[in-house]
């Protein structure tokens, strides 16, 4: 069965550094892989996703995601982080072929002015 | 506009008592989840459905029923013999499966309080 580890409950980074919220899976087969953003009390909201080809991945708002095959992993990253970015952050993953779409734990990013 | 709507945004139920949510989209989408958010634990599946009149249980199925008579609409019943049922409760939908897209579109939620 596939699963998805979002390892820091919380990331906190100065307004303008790069940021980093990573994430690790494991499945069967090949990997598709999400990354959905969630501000208080509403739904989620797609940021981008990993079907083939590239490794990087750009995605909404600035963005992007580093698949790597052999560590399992696909990072969230964006090169400047921004007082808005702060949320909560959820990396999913679908296996091919299947409906099924299983979701990591979250990760809640504050951006510190 | 196209999406999804779930009502309602607010339920307080007593103990022993059966809820139904509601989740209808106008996305012509083929799939549709459900999903349940606790704090600290992330979204959980507790049901989806690829076709009309076929569903699937989740990771949490159990003191949970659905339907899917109609595309458009899936509903999610939140039984008394849920143990727990205090929580935010997601729909998405997303196109069946297909090679170039598969990323769900979320409904704004319904958070249920049980007294």
């Amino acid at each position: 069965a596939q699963s998805v580890a979002q390892p820091e409950d919380q990331v906190n980074v100065a307004e303008g550094n790069p940021l980093t919220v990573k994430c690790t899976y494991s499945v069967s087969g090949n990997p598709y892989l999400f990354w959905y953003v969630q501000y208080p009390n509403r739904g989620l909201q797609f940021l981008l996703k990993y079907i083939t080809g590239d490794n990087l991945v750009k995605g909404s708002y600035g963005f992007e995601a580093e698949f790597n095959k052999s560590q399992t992993s696909f990072h969230l990253k964006k090169p400047s982080a921004l007082v808005s970015d702060s949320a909560l952050y959820f990396c999913a993953v679908r296996e091919l072929r299947d409906d099924k779409i299983i979701f990591g734990k979250g990760t809640r990013l504050h951006i510190l002015p | 506009d196209g999406g999804i709507t779930q009502s309602p945004k607010y339920l307080f139920r007593k103990e022993g008592q059966n809820v139904t949510l509601s989740c209808e989209q106008n996305l012509n989408h083929d799939a549709m989840y459900w999903y349940r958010q606790d704090p600290g634990q992330g979204l959980r599946l507790i049901y989806y459905s690829q076709i009309v009149n076929d569903f699937q249980k989740g990771d949490i199925a159990e003191g949970y029923s659905v339907s899917r008579e109609k595309k458009e609409s899936f509903p999610l019943t939140v039984t008394s013999a849920q143990k727990n049922p205090t929580a935010f409760y997601l729909c998405a939908s997303s196109i069946a499966w297909d090679y170039n897209t598969g990323e769900l579109f979320f409904g704004e939620g319904s958070r249920l309080t049980v007294l």
